[in-house]
């Protein structure tokens, strides 16, 4: 499958903090990004999407930015908190098969 | 219900027996997923069904593995003569594809225990 990467492995914040967590994707084709939050025992949870034609997109205390020179994806969360302690992780596919490879993952760490 | 939903939520099994893992997606998604989560890594994918075309089983690790989806809804993921490394837990998402094309939405997984 393609090869989807992210930068660290394991972040962790003070509360209160803005969170940045990094993914190099690898196919220059891949058109969909999604950001996904896990907690212990759950499913992955949509965060927020971007497509290709956009560089960035907000949404509430999230941000995602696109970079497809680089093909970077940066996931920007505004005044973590605890509850925003989980792994995240980053998508890519294609908006018209939707078909996802998905990274191994960053764990976020909130310290209060 | 209004979600993603996966039976069993855990399983456990002995080592050489089989397994069957059930999938009821998003009333209405065209496409369904199935992924597997080992400990404390990312989503490998399994398996893509999209509405009626033929499966992408690209992502079946070896033949002990297979699944099968009845039109859009239930799917069933079959694992024969279990081994260890088969433990993980398998994640199940269905997604709208098209115009309106949605992000994938997961059911909370199957926690497999092959002893």
């Amino acid at each position: 499958g393609e090869s989807v990467g992210l930068h660290l492995p394991t972040l962790s914040v003070q509360e209160g903090d803005n969170s940045i967590i990094n993914c190099a994707y690898s196919n220059s084709a891949s058109d969909y990004f999604i950001w996904y939050k896990q907690e212990s025992g759950k499913g992955p949870q949509f965060i927020i999407d971007i497509r290709s034609n956009m560089d960035k997109r907000q949404g509430q205390r999230v941000t995602v930015l696109l970079n497809k020179t680089v093909k970077h994806l940066s996931l920007q969360i505004a005044a973590t908190q605890p509850g925003d302690s989980a792994v995240y992780f980053c998508a890519e596919g294609d908006y018209n098969f939707n078909k996802f490879y998905f990274g191994s993952g960053t764990k976020l760490n909130v310290k209060p | 219900g209004a979600g993603v939903s996966q039976s069993p939520s855990n399983k456990v099994t002995e080592k050489g027996k089989d397994v069957e893992l059930r999938c009821d997606p998003i009333s209405g998604h065209t496409a369904l997923y199935w992924y597997r989560q080992r400990l404390g890594q990312g989503l490998e994918f399994l398996i893509y069904f999209q509405g009626n075309s033929a499966p992408d089983k690209s992502g079946l690790p070896s033949d002990r593995f297979s699944a099968e989806r009845t039109g859009e809804s239930v799917s069933t993921l079959t694992i024969q003569r279990t081994q260890q490394e088969d433990s993980a837990v398998y994640l199940c998402a269905s997604s709208l594809v098209g115009q309106n094309s949605s992000p994938l939405h997961f059911g909370n997984g199957t926690r497999l225990t092959v002893t």
